[in-house]
Protein backbone atom coordinates (compact mmCIF):
# COMPACT_ATOMS: atom_id res chain seq x y z
CA UNK A 1 0.00 0.00 0.00
CA UNK A 2 1.60 3.36 -0.75
CA UNK A 3 1.35 6.04 1.56
CA UNK A 4 -1.17 8.67 1.99
CA UNK A 5 -0.43 12.24 0.21
CA UNK A 6 0.24 15.48 2.97
CA UNK A 7 1.61 18.43 2.17
CA UNK A 8 5.01 18.49 3.25
CA UNK A 9 4.10 22.14 5.37
CA UNK A 10 1.36 24.20 6.59
CA UNK A 11 1.51 27.51 8.70
CA UNK A 12 -0.50 29.97 10.20
CA UNK A 13 -0.16 32.66 12.88
CA UNK A 14 -2.10 32.87 16.02
CA UNK A 15 -5.46 32.60 16.12
CA UNK A 16 -6.13 31.65 12.71
CA UNK A 17 -7.36 28.50 11.06
CA UNK A 18 -5.19 25.66 8.97
CA UNK A 19 -6.69 23.04 7.39
CA UNK A 20 -4.34 20.10 6.26
CA UNK A 21 -5.07 17.10 3.34
CA UNK A 22 -4.71 13.73 3.87
CA UNK A 23 -5.46 12.41 0.17
CA UNK A 24 -5.57 8.64 -0.77
CA UNK A 25 -7.54 6.16 -2.86
CA UNK A 26 -10.82 4.63 -2.61
CA UNK A 27 -9.46 1.05 -1.05
CA UNK A 28 -8.36 3.46 2.02
CA UNK A 29 -9.40 6.92 2.96
CA UNK A 30 -12.55 6.47 0.18
CA UNK A 31 -13.34 3.06 1.48
CA UNK A 32 -13.34 3.56 5.62
CA UNK A 33 -13.95 5.96 7.72
CA UNK A 34 -11.02 4.93 10.04
CA UNK A 35 -9.25 8.25 9.50
CA UNK A 36 -6.63 9.09 12.34
CA UNK A 37 -4.29 11.96 13.08
CA UNK A 38 -1.47 12.16 15.26
CA UNK A 39 0.27 15.09 16.22
CA UNK A 40 4.05 14.73 17.09
CA UNK A 41 5.93 16.83 18.89
CA UNK A 42 10.14 16.80 18.33
CA UNK A 43 11.58 13.85 20.14
CA UNK A 44 7.72 12.58 21.32
CA UNK A 45 5.69 9.99 20.81
CA UNK A 46 2.67 10.59 18.60
CA UNK A 47 -0.81 11.35 20.42
CA UNK A 48 -4.18 11.10 18.79
CA UNK A 49 -6.40 14.16 17.92
CA UNK A 50 -8.81 12.62 15.59
CA UNK A 51 -10.25 9.06 14.97
CA UNK A 52 -12.51 7.46 12.77
CA UNK A 53 -12.90 10.77 10.82
CA UNK A 54 -14.04 13.39 13.20
CA UNK A 55 -14.12 11.96 16.80
CA UNK A 56 -12.12 14.07 19.26
CA UNK A 57 -10.61 11.58 22.21
CA UNK A 58 -10.98 13.51 25.63
CA UNK A 59 -8.62 15.77 26.66
CA UNK A 60 -8.14 16.92 22.72
CA UNK A 61 -9.52 20.57 22.72
CA UNK A 62 -12.43 21.39 20.19
CA UNK A 63 -10.43 23.51 18.11
CA UNK A 64 -9.18 20.24 16.09
CA UNK A 65 -11.68 19.11 14.11
CA UNK A 66 -12.13 16.57 11.41
CA UNK A 67 -13.58 15.68 7.94
CA UNK A 68 -13.39 13.69 4.75
CA UNK A 69 -15.01 14.09 1.26
CA UNK A 70 -14.12 11.25 -0.99
CA UNK A 71 -10.56 10.09 -1.00
CA UNK A 72 -9.27 13.14 0.89
CA UNK A 73 -9.76 13.57 4.68
CA UNK A 74 -8.64 16.66 6.46
CA UNK A 75 -7.72 18.22 9.90
CA UNK A 76 -8.59 21.77 10.89
CA UNK A 77 -6.99 23.67 13.24
CA UNK A 78 -8.72 26.64 14.34
CA UNK A 79 -7.44 29.37 16.78
CA UNK A 80 -4.02 28.00 16.58
CA UNK A 81 -1.90 28.45 19.55
CA UNK A 82 1.90 27.86 19.26
CA UNK A 83 1.97 24.73 20.93
CA UNK A 84 -0.13 23.28 17.92
CA UNK A 85 2.98 23.53 16.45
CA UNK A 86 4.13 19.65 15.72
CA UNK A 87 4.19 17.01 12.82
CA UNK A 88 0.80 15.62 11.99
CA UNK A 89 0.05 12.59 10.63
CA UNK A 90 -3.17 10.93 8.86
CA UNK A 91 -3.39 7.08 9.12
CA UNK A 92 -6.09 5.06 7.47
CA UNK A 93 -7.20 1.30 6.93
CA UNK A 94 -6.34 0.13 3.47
CA UNK A 95 -7.10 -2.68 1.35
CA UNK A 96 -9.24 -5.69 2.00
CA UNK A 97 -6.72 -6.62 4.77
CA UNK A 98 -7.49 -3.71 6.35
CA UNK A 99 -3.76 -2.86 6.68
CA UNK A 100 -2.73 0.58 8.40
CA UNK A 101 -0.67 3.49 5.88
CA UNK A 102 0.13 6.61 6.93
CA UNK A 103 0.72 9.75 5.59
CA UNK A 104 3.92 11.28 4.97
CA UNK A 105 3.64 13.77 7.75
CA UNK A 106 2.95 17.46 8.02
CA UNK A 107 5.23 20.43 9.97
CA UNK A 108 2.62 22.63 11.08
CA UNK A 109 4.80 26.31 11.45
CA UNK A 110 2.74 28.77 14.06
CA UNK A 111 4.38 32.16 13.06
CA UNK B 1 -3.54 4.07 33.82
CA UNK B 2 -2.87 2.47 30.63
CA UNK B 3 0.83 1.93 30.11
CA UNK B 4 2.99 0.52 27.57
CA UNK B 5 6.82 -0.43 28.32
CA UNK B 6 9.29 -1.20 25.98
CA UNK B 7 12.47 -2.67 26.15
CA UNK B 8 15.49 -1.38 25.92
CA UNK B 9 17.93 0.23 22.99
CA UNK B 10 19.39 -2.46 20.21
CA UNK B 11 22.73 -2.09 18.26
CA UNK B 12 22.37 -4.91 16.12
CA UNK B 13 24.70 -5.92 13.08
CA UNK B 14 23.41 -6.23 9.38
CA UNK B 15 21.64 -9.62 9.13
CA UNK B 16 20.71 -10.62 12.83
CA UNK B 17 17.62 -10.69 14.34
CA UNK B 18 16.07 -8.09 17.16
CA UNK B 19 13.36 -8.95 19.70
CA UNK B 20 11.56 -6.27 21.22
CA UNK B 21 9.17 -6.11 23.76
CA UNK B 22 5.78 -4.29 25.25
CA UNK B 23 4.48 -4.98 28.22
CA UNK B 24 0.88 -3.64 29.20
CA UNK B 25 -1.07 -2.51 31.97
CA UNK B 26 -3.84 -0.99 33.18
CA UNK B 27 -6.48 -2.44 31.22
CA UNK B 28 -8.09 -5.42 30.13
CA UNK B 29 -5.12 -6.94 28.03
CA UNK B 30 -7.06 -9.24 25.62
CA UNK B 31 -9.45 -6.32 24.85
CA UNK B 32 -7.55 -4.69 22.47
CA UNK B 33 -4.74 -5.74 19.93
CA UNK B 34 -1.50 -4.45 19.34
CA UNK B 35 0.49 -2.04 16.39
CA UNK B 36 3.81 -1.82 16.01
CA UNK B 37 4.80 1.39 14.16
CA UNK B 38 8.58 2.76 13.80
CA UNK B 39 10.19 6.06 13.02
CA UNK B 40 13.45 6.26 10.99
CA UNK B 41 15.73 9.10 11.90
CA UNK B 42 14.04 12.48 10.71
CA UNK B 43 11.46 10.09 8.77
CA UNK B 44 7.58 9.67 9.21
CA UNK B 45 5.99 7.18 11.01
CA UNK B 46 5.10 3.65 9.45
CA UNK B 47 3.00 0.78 10.33
CA UNK B 48 4.94 -2.57 11.07
CA UNK B 49 1.84 -4.68 11.88
CA UNK B 50 -0.99 -5.61 14.37
CA UNK B 51 -1.03 -8.59 16.69
CA UNK B 52 -4.21 -9.59 18.43
CA UNK B 53 -3.82 -9.83 22.36
CA UNK B 54 -6.13 -12.96 22.50
CA UNK B 55 -5.22 -15.55 19.67
CA UNK B 56 -2.71 -15.86 17.29
CA UNK B 57 -4.28 -13.50 14.34
CA UNK B 58 -1.26 -11.38 12.99
CA UNK B 59 -1.61 -8.85 9.76
CA UNK B 60 1.72 -7.41 9.09
CA UNK B 61 2.52 -4.61 6.11
CA UNK B 62 3.47 -6.19 3.00
CA UNK B 63 6.95 -5.07 2.98
CA UNK B 64 7.52 -6.97 5.93
CA UNK B 65 5.78 -9.81 5.72
CA UNK B 66 8.64 -13.23 5.76
CA UNK B 67 11.15 -10.90 8.41
CA UNK B 68 8.30 -10.04 11.11
CA UNK B 69 6.98 -12.29 13.63
CA UNK B 70 4.78 -10.68 16.10
CA UNK B 71 3.49 -12.57 19.45
CA UNK B 72 1.64 -12.14 22.49
CA UNK B 73 1.86 -13.56 25.82
CA UNK B 74 -0.87 -13.39 27.93
CA UNK B 75 -0.03 -14.60 30.93
CA UNK B 76 2.62 -12.08 30.91
CA UNK B 77 0.29 -8.92 29.29
CA UNK B 78 3.51 -8.79 26.89
CA UNK B 79 3.45 -8.32 23.05
CA UNK B 80 7.03 -9.11 21.46
CA UNK B 81 8.29 -8.45 17.62
CA UNK B 82 11.25 -10.00 15.95
CA UNK B 83 12.66 -8.34 13.15
CA UNK B 84 15.04 -10.84 11.28
CA UNK B 85 17.41 -10.11 8.18
CA UNK B 86 18.21 -6.61 9.57
CA UNK B 87 19.33 -3.49 7.14
CA UNK B 88 21.01 -0.62 7.52
CA UNK B 89 17.73 0.80 7.00
CA UNK B 90 15.89 -0.79 9.84
CA UNK B 91 17.56 1.23 11.82
CA UNK B 92 14.60 3.12 13.34
CA UNK B 93 12.30 3.77 16.93
CA UNK B 94 9.88 1.32 17.36
CA UNK B 95 6.69 2.31 18.96
CA UNK B 96 3.72 -0.72 20.19
CA UNK B 97 0.58 1.32 20.71
CA UNK B 98 -2.76 0.06 21.31
CA UNK B 99 -5.14 -0.52 18.20
CA UNK B 100 -8.50 -0.24 18.66
CA UNK B 101 -9.69 0.21 14.96
CA UNK B 102 -6.66 2.42 13.77
CA UNK B 103 -6.95 4.14 16.77
CA UNK B 104 -3.96 4.24 18.68
CA UNK B 105 -4.68 5.69 21.81
CA UNK B 106 -1.31 4.33 24.09
CA UNK B 107 1.79 3.90 23.00
CA UNK B 108 5.34 2.86 24.63
CA UNK B 109 7.72 4.50 24.92
CA UNK B 110 9.56 3.80 21.69
CA UNK B 111 12.50 1.14 21.37
CA UNK B 112 15.61 2.55 18.99
CA UNK B 113 17.13 0.19 17.17
CA UNK B 114 20.32 0.90 15.38
CA UNK B 115 21.44 -1.36 13.06
CA UNK B 116 25.29 -1.18 12.00
CA UNK B 117 28.43 -2.99 11.25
Amino acid sequence: QSALTQPPSASGSPGQSVTISCTGTSSDVGAYNYVSWYQQHPGKVPKVMIYQVNKRPSGVPNRFSGSKSGNTASLTVSGLQPEDEGDYYCSSYAGSNMDIVFGGGTKLTVL
Amino acid sequence: QVQLVQSGAEVKKPGASVKVSCKASGYTFTKYGLSWVRQAPGQGLEWVGWVSSRNDRTNYAHKFEGRVTMTADTSTRTVYMDLKSLRSDDTAVYYCARDDWNLFDYWGQGTLVTVSS
